[in-house]
């Protein structure tokens, strides 16, 4: 059984559009992240969010949102892409221990 | 937060013990000391974690120094799907809202066969 599970595993799409990445965990766990690692391979937290709250890295332009619809699920969108927008998108899970954080096989968006 | 330094890469033979450094000399007496790595085109994985005492588990073995000011990551018989970037994170317990992961360049580990 996949844990965190991402989808879709590759997107390649035009500036200009928007599109969603959409993520998925089984764990049950309480706490959903999305980080960012760019062609350099340095992984940069976005977003980490519970039932309670949201906390977003304050460099994030505010055209990457994410969205909950339960507690299973985050699900990332963007708007407006941009060619800085290419990288590889993670979705992360914790629960009690919020630096033991669960990872998904990652998303490649390619923006041309 | 405290910084670590690592170095940017280092080799290991094959079932022998891959020791990864970790230098954390800011490192103030709440912060804890993590383990991940990433295997190439993978998400990031947990390995293990210490604050004071040495630990272990089925992965791996953490040895902290006693002044706390660096660490080892220890894999006691390297094989070649450990071949990974291994990242050194230091951590607070989270208190409110603060649960993030801050990743540095990490340590490229190749195992060798």
């Amino acid at each position: 059984d996949t844990a965190v599970s991402q989808t879709p595993k590759y997107l390649v799409t035009q500036m200009g559009n928007d599109k969603s990445i959409k993520c998925e965990q089984n764990l049950g766990h309480d706490t959903m992240y999305w980080y960012k690692q760019d062609s350099k391979k340095f992984l940069k937290i976005m977003f980490s969010y519970n039932n309670k709250e949201l906390i977003i890295n304050e460099t994030v332009p505010n055209r990457f949102s994410p969205k909950s619809p339960d507690k299973a699920h985050l699900n990332l969108h963007i708007n407006s892409l941009e060619l800085g927008d290419s990288a590889v998108y993670f979705c992360a899970s914790s629960q009690s221990r919020p630096y033991e954080q669960y990872f998904g096989p990652g998303t490649r968006l390619t923006v041309t | 937060d405290a910084k670590t330094t690592q170095p940017p890469s280092m080799d290991c033979a094959e079932g022998r013990a891959a020791n990864l450094p970790c230098n954390h000399s800011t490192i103030s007496g709440n912060e804890y000391v993590y383990w991940y790595r990433q295997i190439h085109s993978q998400g990031p994985q947990y390995i293990i974690h210490g604050l004071k005492n040495n630990e272990t588990n089925e992965m791996a073995s953490l040895i902290i120094t006693e002044d706390r000011k660096s660490s080892t990551l220890i894999l006691p018989h390297a094989t070649l799907r450990d071949t990974a970037v291994y990242y050194c994170i230091v951590r607070p317990q989270p208190s409110g809202s603060a649960r993030q992961l801050t990743f540095g360049s990490g340590t490229q580990l190749t195992v060798l066969p």
